[in-house]
């Protein structure tokens, strides 16, 4: 298997621009998870899916944050629009929902806001 | 509420000496305990993880982590540390109060192995 895959891998963008992640989930899973991480705050879970279903948003920063899971194949992770506070690293992670639960992380998105 | 406590930032350990890292937990139910590795520039990476059985783990890269119920710790130890085992670890648990995958994450600690 693939694992979970992230793209783009990097992106610079300038205030006010948006910004759309993107994250394709180990096939066969059925929870997908966004998370962020920063110096400061560490990592920090946004939102999770289970059966292509969000289930608990409440990390989501702001309006300006918005994800969505079409299929279970696929999902991503809007800012519109982006500041420079959003510069991060985001990760996805993906999780079959059987015992044991293990997560397994994407390589990140690595996120400039100018 | 389901917690994990990192008490260390960073551990300074040299070559060849054993290392621990600590972690503590409180949750609620039995606990599902997991470890993960954070290369630089890189996602986390799962080591380990303690679901019921042994109290001793055995994981990747020649970790293991010892489950102890009454002190509530999962620590991660490692007979023999490596230059390469230098990271940033992370201790999770299950959280049991909805039947989810959501993971509670430490705030990690910094693990530097000097030659």
């Amino acid at each position: 298997d693939a694992g979970v895959i992230q793209s783009p891998r990097h992106e610079v963008t300038e205030m006010g621009q948006e910004v759309t992640l993107r994250c394709k989930p180990i096939s066969g899973h059925d929870y997908l998870f966004w998370y962020r991480q920063t110096m400061m705050r560490g990592l920090e879970l946004l939102i999770y899916f289970n059966n292509n279903v969000p289930i608990d948003d409440s990390g989501m920063p702001e309006d300006r944050f918005s994800a969505k899971m079409p299929n279970a194949s696929f999902s991503t992770l809007k800012i519109q629009p982006s500041e420079p506070r959003d510069s991060a690293v985001y990760f996805c992670a993906s999780s079959s929902g059987r015992v044991p639960n293990t997560q397994y992380f994407g390589p990140g998105t690595r996120l400039t806001v100018l | 509420a389901q917690s994990v406590a990192q008490p260390e930032d960073q551990v300074n350990v040299a070559e060849g000496n054993p290392l621990t890292v600590k972690c503590t937990y409180s949750v609620s139910g039995n606990p599902y305990l997991f470890w993960y590795v954070q290369y630089p520039n890189r996602g986390l990476q799962f080591l380990l993880k303690y679901i019921t059985g042994d109290n001793l783990v055995k994981g990747s890269y020649g970790f293991e982590a010892e489950f102890n119920k009454s002190q509530t710790s999962f620590h991660l130890k490692k007979p023999s540390a490596l230059v390469s085992d230098s990271a940033l670890y992370f201790c999770a648990v299950r959280d049991g109060v909805y039947n989810t995958d959501k993971l509670i994450f430490g705030t990690g600690t910094r693990l530097q192995v000097f030659p």
